[in-house]
């Protein structure tokens, strides 16, 4: 029963390199959601997908991209890593109108 | 432009007695409404939900009352207790756009 599984747990990158944070989801959800949490902010939403082969923008999305190319896979992609992206980001997944679920988040650094 | 509100960073409470949480939003497409638990170090779990359609849902010491005329909702937990400290988010979303759009979060502290 993992649910969402977000790897690596921590990082700490130097600025201009770049990262792939993964995602992976074991419940069949056709949705799934790339979030970030700033101190004070709430969580806000960099990217999502509706199914396989799908994506769209977030509210935050410059400087990351994503890829949908299984059902259980949403990883985000960070180029060229800024101070900025400092944060921690959380995955998520919902099938229908039920409540998401979300992994237990990736606490990225940027130095 | 912050479309969902939770305009109090923290609240304390004494244990047994009442919290209440509250929440404000400015979009009304927004159709159904959920409120999340999130302690330190995890990621948020979700708590109890309400669409649009009712004013009132009940889950166990949980109650979500919706207000839509006033764009308002709020989250009753009683009694409190220590297990409940933790910071709780609002979040909305719309069935058009399949997006969550949550609040900046309330810190909420129940004293033994």
């Amino acid at each position: 029963n993992a649910g969402v599984t977000q790897t690596p747990k921590f990082r700490i990158l130097k600025i201009g390199q770049s990262m792939t944070l993964q995602c992976a989801q074991d419940m069949n959800h056709n949705y799934m959601y790339w979030y970030r949490q700033d101190p004070g902010m709430g969580l806000k939403l960099i990217y999502y997908s509706v199914g396989a082969g799908i994506t769209d923008k977030g509210e935050v999305p410059n400087g990351y991209n994503v890829s949908r190319s299984t059902t259980e896979d949403f990883p985000l992609r960070l180029e060229l890593a800024a101070p900025s992206q400092t944060s921690v980001y959380f995955c998520a997944s919902r099938q229908g109108n039920y409540g998401y679920t979300f992994g237990s988040g990736t606490r990225l650094t940027v130095v | 432009d912050q479309q969902v509100k939770q305009n109090s960073p923290s609240l304390s409470v004494q244990e047994g007695r009442i919290s209440i949480l509250n929440c404000d939003y400015t979009n009304s497409m927004f159709d159904y409404f959920l409120w999340y638990k999130k302690y330190p170090a995890e990621g948020p779990t979700f708590l109890i939900s309400i669409s649009s359609i009712k004013d009132k849902n009940e889950d166990g010491r949980f109650t979500v009352f919706l207000n839509k005329s006033a764009k308002h909702l709020s989250l009753h937990i009683v009694p409190s207790q220590p297990g409940d400290s933790a910071v709780y988010f609002c979040a909305a979303s719309d069935g058009a756009t399949n997006k969550l759009i949550f609040g900046t979060g309330t810190l909420l502290a129940v004293q033994p």
